[in-house]
């Protein structure tokens, strides 16, 4: 297993047009996230899966963000009618509950360009 | 969450110990501190956590007040690969999402 893995790392879109994004946790880990990172800021929170089911949603993720892991595995992020403040990186985590605090092991991201 | 402060920027020369301060006066007693690192152009990377005692493991150390109000993250011997920007995060049990500041960018000195 080589860890996170997002595809496609880099996406130019044009204003208004719809992009998907993909992430393939590591293979045992039961709970994927998913982070907005723009310029010079830390990663921001969006949202979360634990199996299949998506237990919290960030008020960053407007109703133009959709996201799904149907099969409790890879994950897809859809961003519908893109704007320019979109352009950021989205990052892919993965852990394992172990009941305590764990580590999440991060994707490469896919860097989004809106223009 | 409970807030962090860490300074913007710091420098080390190569081969030398750093301390990467984290100030986080409103912890509460189940927050755990973590640390986390990003190297350019890659996503975090987990570094250490603890919850009251100092832990130890290949990549650092981490240093926790006695009152838990502030903590240190210490590498050993630092490498030009450790530069990167070390966030300290605080997180609650139960609490699943992982709350970043802006960090501390390290610049190590050759």
């Amino acid at each position: 297993d080589t860890g996170v893995s997002q595809n496609p790392r880099h996406k130019i879109t044009k204003r208004g047009q719809n992009v998907t994004f993909r992430c393939d946790p590591i293979s045992e880990h039961n709970r994927l996230y998913w982070y907005r990172q723009t310029l010079g800021q830390g990663p921001e929170f969006l949202t979360y899966f634990q199996n299949e089911a998506q237990l919290e949603k960030s008020r960053l993720l407007s109703d133009r963000f959709s996201a799904e892991r149907p099969k409790g595995s890879f994950s897809t992020l859809e961003i519908q009618r893109t704007e320019q403040g979109d352009s950021a990186m989205y990052l892919c985590a993965s852990s394992l509950e172990r009941g305590e605090n764990t580590e999440a092991f991060f994707g490469q991201g896919t860097r989004l360009t809106v223009v | 969450d409970a807030k962090t402060t860490q300074p913007n920027s710091m420098e080390s020369n190569e081969e030398e110990p750093v301390h990467l301060p984290c100030n986080h006066s409103t912890i509460s007693g189940t927050d755990y501190i973590h640390w986390y690192r990003q190297l350019p152009s890659q996503g975090p990377e987990y570094v250490i956590h603890g919850l009251t005692s100092n832990v130890n493991n290949r990549m650092a150390s981490l240093a926790i007040a006695e009152d838990r109000k502030s903590s240190t993250l210490i590498l050993h011997r630092a490498t030009l690969r450790d530069a990167a920007v070390y966030y300290c995060i605080l997180r609650g049990f139960g609490n699943e999402k992982l709350t970043f500041g802006t960090g501390t960018r390290l610049t190590i000195i050759p």
